[in-house]
């Protein structure tokens, strides 16, 4: 059973703030990602980290950026949300390269 | 490329109406073919893994298969809860970690 937890689940917020989407596991797995999915989409990899300290951007273009200074944790920053970041975030984590993902239950993004 | 395409987008059965979801795919080379569930508003919850050509996987009334180009998963005498969106994703031989995901299957069950 995957432990992986996502916190908000929802947020509206409005044009300019700065959001955190937080993101915690408690498997002790070293590769961490963050997707991105809109309604009837695929998931677009944004983000990922192999470990401390490891930080990469994935496929699709992001004003987003993380950090990863601890194992258990991956947090997302927003520093000035706008519209077009309206979308369903997945925070997900896998123990190897051959093995599957776990995913959060996402925090969906509302930016009004 | 690589690329991921699973068809059809809807599907409609009826309950105990058995049906198969393709999910064709194009990689430089293959590391393993994940099939996921996902619930609405809830992220995708891991299903099977296949590594080669010919393997297959079965889980209560789910099978998947794998061939060189694309996978199957099978649902015999689907039931209402078997409603949700199946996600197939590739993970490509010399790629960093990301998974390709198709657009999904959403499937219906009517009792």
């Amino acid at each position: 059973e995957a432990d992986i937890y996502q916190t908000p689940r929802y947020l509206v917020i409005g044009t300019g703030k700065k959001i955190t989407l937080e993101c915690s596991q408690t498997m002790g797995h070293d590769k961490m990602y963050w997707y991105q999915q809109d309604p009837g989409m695929e998931l677009h990899l944004i983000h990922y980290s192999y470990g401390v300290n490891s930080t990469e951007k994935g496929d699709l273009s992001s004003e987003s950026t993380v950090s990863r200074i601890r194992t258990e944790h991956f947090p997302l920053t927003l520093e000035s949300a706008r519209p077009s970041h309206t979308s369903q975030y997945l925070c997900a984590t896998r123990r190897g390269l051959n093995t599957e993902a776990f995913f959060g239950q996402g925090t969906r993004l509302t930016v009004v | 490329e690589d690329q991921v395409t699973q068809s059809p987008e809807a599907l409609r059965l009826q309950e105990g109406e058995s049906s198969s979801l393709n999910c064709s795919y194009t990689v430089s080379g293959l590391r393993g073919l994940f099939w996921y569930r996902q619930d609405p508003g809830k992220g995708p919850e891991f299903l099977f893994t296949l590594y080669s050509a010919g393997e297959e996987k079965e889980k209560e009334r789910l099978k998947a298969t794998l061939t060189k180009k694309e996978s199957f998963l099978h649902i015999t005498a689907p039931k209402p809860e078997d409603s949700a969106t199946y996600l197939c994703a590739v993970q490509a031989l010399g790629s960093q970690g990301n998974l390709i995901f198709g657009k999904g299957t959403k499937l219906s069950v009517k009792p």
